[in-house]
């Protein structure tokens, strides 16, 4: 068991690209978040899966914003047309309902700056 | 819909001093509550969480306690140390199934 993981850890990109980010959860954990952070303020909720399906996307997700879970392991947040306001940390987490108290577990996040 | 709030936004306080966080929260229906850790530029380590049906938790010098009735969570920290210092994060779910919901954080200096 490694932990959450994601990468990369810092990107840096123009203005109007696209990036796209990885999370790795807690191996056999059935529930996977993402959640978007800015200096400053606590973790805000993105998307949550639950296996391979995307159970619920906040009004922060915009048209540009689309994640995906595939096989209900890896995670992957793609940002499209990158704007100046989505620069922050993007962090992901996992939990179980296997495991006491379904305590969700974070990664170290993934910096993202938009120049 | 749920909102988490927490005060102070920051304390600073000298070394071997006893504190407690406060973190409150508006709809009393929560499912857990759970306190986190986090360190400048890093992800969120987390510390402890309550049930619903719990009053209170503990991990060496930390305890969190929990009242459901008056919707309020406290983070009580002893003998603090210089390595204490980080932002404090607590964050509420409301069902099984469902996400957390964040506070601000309360940002913590312990004085060396």
């Amino acid at each position: 068991d490694t932990g959450v993981s994601q990468d990369p850890r810092h990107k840096i990109t123009k203005r109007g690209q696209n990036v796209t980010f990885r999370c790795d959860p807690i191996s056999e954990h059935n529930r996977l978040y993402w959640y978007r952070q800015t200096l400053g303020q606590g973790p805000e909720f993105l998307t949550y899966f639950q296996n391979e399906a995307q159970l619920e996307k906040s009004r922060l997700l915009s048209d540009r914003f689309s994640a995906e879970r595939p096989k209900g392991s890896f995670s992957t947040l793609e940002i499209q047309r990158t704007e100046q306001g989505d620069s922050a940390m993007y962090l992901c987490a996992s939990s179980s309902e296997q495991h006491p108290g379904n305590t969700i577990y974070f990664g170290e996040g993934s910096w993202l700056t938009v120049v | 819909k749920q909102e988490v709030t927490q005060i102070p936004a920051a304390l600073s306080v000298p070394e071997g001093e006893n504190l407690v966080l406060n973190c409150s929260f508006t709809d009393s229906a929560i499912y857990n509550l759970q306190w986190f850790r986090q360190d400048p530029g890093k992800g969120l380590t987390s510390l402890l969480l309550i049930q619903s049906s719990q009053r209170e938790q503990t991990s060496g010098r930390l305890n969190a306690s929990l009242d459901k009735s008056s919707g309020r969570s406290t983070l009580y920290i002893a003998a603090s140390q210089p390595g204490d210092s980080a932002t404090y994060l607590c964050a509420a779910r409301m069902n099984r199934d469902d996400k957390i919901i964040f506070g601000k954080g309360t940002r913590l200096h312990i004085l060396p």
